[in-house]
């Protein structure tokens, strides 16, 4: 089955324990992207990657890191986190189409951090 | 820059009814895509329809039609006949050609009463 799969589904953890959220997408696709989202904010990009080796800032980046080693995996870690980074987390991946803009994004079922 | 407008927070209807979700967007770019998704209170986002700027025909999915204005920069989701099973958020969001990011509007939350 074509998968997008976050872990951990919900963690509570405590200000400056850092913490790593694992994505793994099964259909072979260039593009993942992680977004959080917030009450009234709708969903905003955190990073993205284009390929392996490939990774660039999102529009809220700040706290955040991101690796793209193997093309399945695109973990989000959070070195030291803070209450303000408490929020659903999703990871998304689509193929890149050199240019269309017509792949829907497949997403992850989501994270809720809690940071206390 | 791109902007998803979503001016509905929240929207009633009754079980078989149609209804209309509203999206506006803003971009410079005259090729782009634009995307509707569900979201239910277990919290997946599930893609629903898909239209790009330079389709002719409105997208339609099922119960799922999408109502493409280009000149007035809209992009409204309508549900016909709608089910208990469709009360969720709904999110409008756009993607511009050579781009991969989504952006997304904040959202309506529709309630299906019987």
């Amino acid at each position: 089955e074509a998968q997008v799969t976050q872990n951990p589904r919900y963690l509570i953890t405590v200000t400056g324990k850092k913490l790593t959220v694992t994505c793994s997408q099964n259909m072979n696709h260039e593009y993942m992207s992680w977004y959080r989202q917030d009450p009234g904010l709708g969903l905003r990009q955190i990073y993205y990657s284009m390929n392996v080796e490939v990774t660039d800032k999102g529009d809220v980046p700040e706290g955040y890191k991101v690796s793209r080693k193997e093309k399945r995996n695109f973990p989000l870690i959070l070195e030291s986190p803070s209450p303000n980074q408490t929020s659903l987390y999703f990871c998304a991946s689509s193929p890149w189409t050199g240019g269309g803009s017509n792949q829907p994004q497949h997403f992850g079922d989501g994270t809720r951090l809690s940071i206390l | 820059a791109q902007k998803i407008t979503q001016t509905q927070p929240g929207m009633f209807v009754q079980e078989k009814e149609a209804v209309t979700l509203d999206c506006t967007y803003d971009t410079s770019d005259p090729s782009y895509g634009l995307f509707w998704y569900k979201q239910p209170s277990s919290g997946e986002m599930i893609f629903l329809i898909y239209q790009g700027s330079y389709d002719q025909q409105n997208a339609t999915e099922g119960r799922y039609s999408l109502n493409f204005q280009k000149a007035r920069k809209s992009a409204n989701l309508v549900i016909s006949a709608s089910q208990l099973g469709d009360s969720a958020m709904y999110f409008c969001a756009m993607r511009n050609t050579g781009f991969q990011k989504l952006v997304f509007g904040t959202g309506t939350r529709l309630l299906v009463s019987p």
